[in-house]
C-alpha cells in the first residue's frame, strides 16, 4: 500500500536558518504530493502541492519538487521565521485509494524556530 | 477554498458517554472525510461520509463506534460512542473540492476531545 516517510523531528532552528524536511513515498500509482502545515491549536492547512514529476510547488517561501526518480518531495525554505514554527505533514493522494482518493499522511515533523 | 466550521472545538467527556461532532461547509462538496489525530501522531482516516448512503469505514473503524451522518452536501456529523480514554484525540473534518485525486483536502480546525 501507499506510505509516506518523513524525517524524524523535532527540528529546532534559529531565525533565518535554512530548512529542509525530508519526505519520501511509496505508491502503487502515480500520486499527487502535498505538504500541509498545522499551527499550534489549529487544523491542517495546505501549504503546497505538486501533481507530476519535476513539478515544483511553492508558497510563503516554502518549496518542494516532485522527484519521481528518488520518490521524494523534500520541503525547503531559505530563511525561516519564528512564525513558521508548526508541525509539517507530507501527504500523497493516489488512484489506488479508489474513488475516494484518500490522503496518506506522514507522521509529521515539529519545527521550532527560535529568535 | 471552502470554509469548514466544526463544533464543538473542544470537549471533556466522561467515560461511557457519546459526543456528536458537527461539520458545516460553506459550499457544496462531493467528498467529506473524518480523520483522527491522536496525541503526537499523524492523521488516520476514519471514514468517508457519503451523502445519502452509509459511510465507508477504514480498517479498524466500525459504524457502531463512529456513526456518521451526511444528510446533504454541506453538512456531516461524527459521533464517538461509548467513549474511553483511548478515544482522546483531535477529530478533523475535511473536504475535497473537485473529483480529481489532484485536488487537495481542506480541513476544519478540529475538535479536541478529552475522555476522563
Amino acid at each position: 500500500g501507499d506510505s509516506v516517510t518523513q524525517m524524524e523531528g523535532p527540528v529546532t532552528l534559529s531565525e533565518e536558518a535554512f530548512l529542509t524536511i525530508n519526505c519520501t513515498y511509496t505508491a502503487t500509482g502515480y500520486p499527487s504530493l502535498f505538504w500541509y502545515v498545522q499551527y499550534p491549536g489549529e487544523g491542517l492547512q495546505l501549504l503546497l502541492k505538486a501533481t507530476k514529476a519535476d513539478d515544483k510547488g511553492s508558497n510563503k517561501g516554502f518549496e518542494a519538487t516532485y522527484r519521481k526518480e528518488t520518490t521524494s518531495f523534500h520541503l525547503e525554505k531559505g530563511s525561516v521565521q519564528v512564525s513558521d514554527s508548526a508541525v509539517y505533514f507530507c501527504a500523497l493522494s493516489d488512484l489506488s485509494g479508489g474513488s475516494n482518493y484518500k490522503l496518506t499522511f506522514g507522521k509529521g515533523t515539529l519545527l521550532t524556530v527560535n529568535p | 477554498s471552502a470554509v469548514i466550521s466544526q463544533k464543538p472545538s473542544r470537549d471533556i467527556c466522561q467515560r461511557g458517554t457519546s459526543l456528536t461532532i458537527q461539520c458545516q461547509v460553506d459550499s457544496q462538496v462531493t467528498m467529506m472525510f473524518w480523520y483522527r489525530q491522536q496525541p503526537g501522531q499523524s492523521l488516520t482516516l476514519i471514514a468517508t461520509a457519503n451523502q445519502g448512503s452509509e459511510a465507508t469505514y477504514e480498517s479498524g473503524f466500525v459504524i457502531d463506534k463512529f456513526p456518521i451522518s451526511r444528510p446533504n452536501l454541506t453538512f456531516s456529523t461524527l459521533t464517538v460512542s461509548n467513549m474511553s480514554p483511548e478515544d482522546s484525540s483531535i477529530y478533523l473534518c475535511s473536504v475535497r473540492q473537485g473529483n480529481s485525486y489532484n485536488s487537495p483536502l481542506h480541513f476544519g480546525n478540529g475538535t479536541r476531545l478529552t475522555v476522563t
